[in-house]
């Protein structure tokens, strides 16, 4: 089954605890994105990637770290995670760039991440 | 970069009835406008898109509609149902950059 699988789906940490919410596609989607989505704000973007080793600053990118070793795979990190960051967090892929047929978004099932 | 103003933020509507949520945008480079559609506690899921060459696009009880000139585009939503409550996302993509930039959101619900 084509799916985005993020985990974890809910986690609670404390301030300055380094952490790491996974996020895979098995549909060998080149474009790959986070967003964190927060009461009255809407989606924001973080990072994106447009293929491996090729990664770029959305619209909130401070406090958070990406990397894109592998086509499949676009781990979000937290170096030291701040309650500010609370949030409900989507990682999404595409087949490729927007502007073209293959412009739809997958997302996964959300991380619900907790600092306290 | 590009900002995407999203009305209004909360809409009830009886059941039958249409819905129109409305978009502006800021950057006229823009070129793509897709919609999500979030259920409570699911991800976010396409339901329309249009691109700036088309000025209206249809299936089935929803459609879209762009007006280049004014910068802003709406979801309509004919006939309701239940089913249709959730949370609505516009969502623009400035040309050159792969940055899709997102409205903040419409609740709808559906009155039975």
């Amino acid at each position: 089954e084509a799916q985005v699988t993020q985990n974890p789906r809910y986690l609670i940490t404390v301030t300055g605890k380094k952490l790491t919410v996974t996020c895979s596609q098995n549909m060998n989607h080149e474009y790959m994105s986070w967003y964190r989505q927060d009461p009255g704000l809407g989606l924001r973007q973080i990072y994106y990637s447009m293929n491996v080793e090729v990664t770029d600053k959305g619209d909130v990118p401070e406090g958070y770290k990406v990397s894109r070793k592998e086509k499949r795979n676009f781990p979000l990190i937290l170096e030291s995670p701040s309650p500010n960051q609370t949030s409900l967090y989507f990682c999404a892929s595409s087949l490729f760039s927007f502007g073209t047929d293959n412009e739809k978004l997958f997302f996964g099932s959300g991380t619900q991440l907790s600092v306290l | 970069g590009e900002n995407v103003e999203q009305h209004p933020s909360t809409l009830s509507v009886q059941e039958g009835d249409s819905a129109v949520i409305k978009c502006t945008y800021s950057d006229s480079a823009s070129n793509y406008f897709p919609w999500y559609k979030q259920e409570l506690g699911k991800r976010p899921q396409l339901i329309i898109d249009i691109r700036s060459n088309v000025g209206e696009k249809k299936d089935q009880r929803i459609a879209v509609t762009l007006n280049k000139t004014a910068k802003h585009f709406s979801l309509h939503i004919t006939e309701t149902q239940p089913e249709d409550s959730a949370v609505y996302f516009c969502a623009a993509k400035l040309v050159g950059n792969e940055k899709l930039t997102f409205g903040t959101g419409t609740r709808l619900t559906i009155i039975p």
